[in-house]
């Protein structure tokens, strides 16, 4: 199994360009998960989606973000305008549906640099 | 709302030394906790979890960790480290098995020293 696979590795864009972050779960998962990482934060939750259809988006920092699954092995998180204070690695991670390992997998993360 | 703390930002142990990474946890109901473990510029990979049963539980790497509900801790353990042991551990909560999302401590960077 290839595991979570997420690109780009890195992104450096400028402020007010439109970023897309691209993510194919696990196959089988039926869940998926977008986290940022940053050093001021840590590990923030974004959004879930279960069987492709978003549960919880109250992580999503602003309308600029968005978010979208429309089929089971692929998803983006998209950044339209970008700002510097949105650079971080954004991590996309799957797992099994509830009551079983509850445990997630993630991908190698996206590095994005806003400047 | 759960959450979770990871009081000391760095831990540092001399290899072959029992090492302690500290978490304790806030949730409303019955927790799910889980170590993570991130090495440097990569996903972070599961080690362990709690659910139910037994107050000890063991993972990869040997790791193990204590769930202690009257101290609402659940603080990782290894009895002997070793350097290769050197990452950041992030310690998480979930009250909906894992599936609800998690939400993770700020992390510890441990550091082993040869």
């Amino acid at each position: 199994d290839a595991g979570v696979i997420q690109s780009p590795r890195h992104e450096v864009t400028e402020m007010g360009q439109e970023v897309t972050l691209r993510c194919k779960p696990i196959s089988g998962h039926d869940y998926l998960f977008w986290y940022r990482q940053t050093m001021m934060r840590g590990l923030e939750l974004l959004i879930y989606f279960n069987n492709n259809v978003p549960i919880d988006d109250s992580g999503m920092p602003e309308d600029r973000f968005s978010a979208k699954m429309p089929n089971a092995s692929f998803s983006t998180l998209k950044i339209q305008p970008s700002e510097p204070r949105d650079s971080a690695v954004y991590f996309c991670a799957s797992t099994y549906k509830p009551g079983h390992t509850g445990e997630l997998f993630f991908g190698e993360g996206s590095r994005l640099t806003v400047l | 709302a759960q959450s979770v703390a990871q009081p000391e930002d760095q831990v540092n142990v001399a290899e072959g030394n029992p090492l302690t990474v500290k978490c304790t946890y806030s949730v409303s109901g019955n927790p799910y906790l889980f170590w993570y473990v991130q090495y440097p510029n990569r996903g972070l990979q599961f080690l362990l979890k709690y659910i139910t049963g037994d107050n000890l539980v063991k993972g990869s790497y040997g790791f193990e960790a204590e769930f202690n509900k009257s101290q609402t801790s659940f603080h990782l353990k290894k009895p002997s480290a070793l350097v290769s042991d050197s990452a950041l551990y992030f310690c998480a909560v979930s009250e909906g098995g894992g599936a609800d999302g998690l939400t993770f401590g700020k992390g510890t960077h441990l550091i082993i020293q040869p």
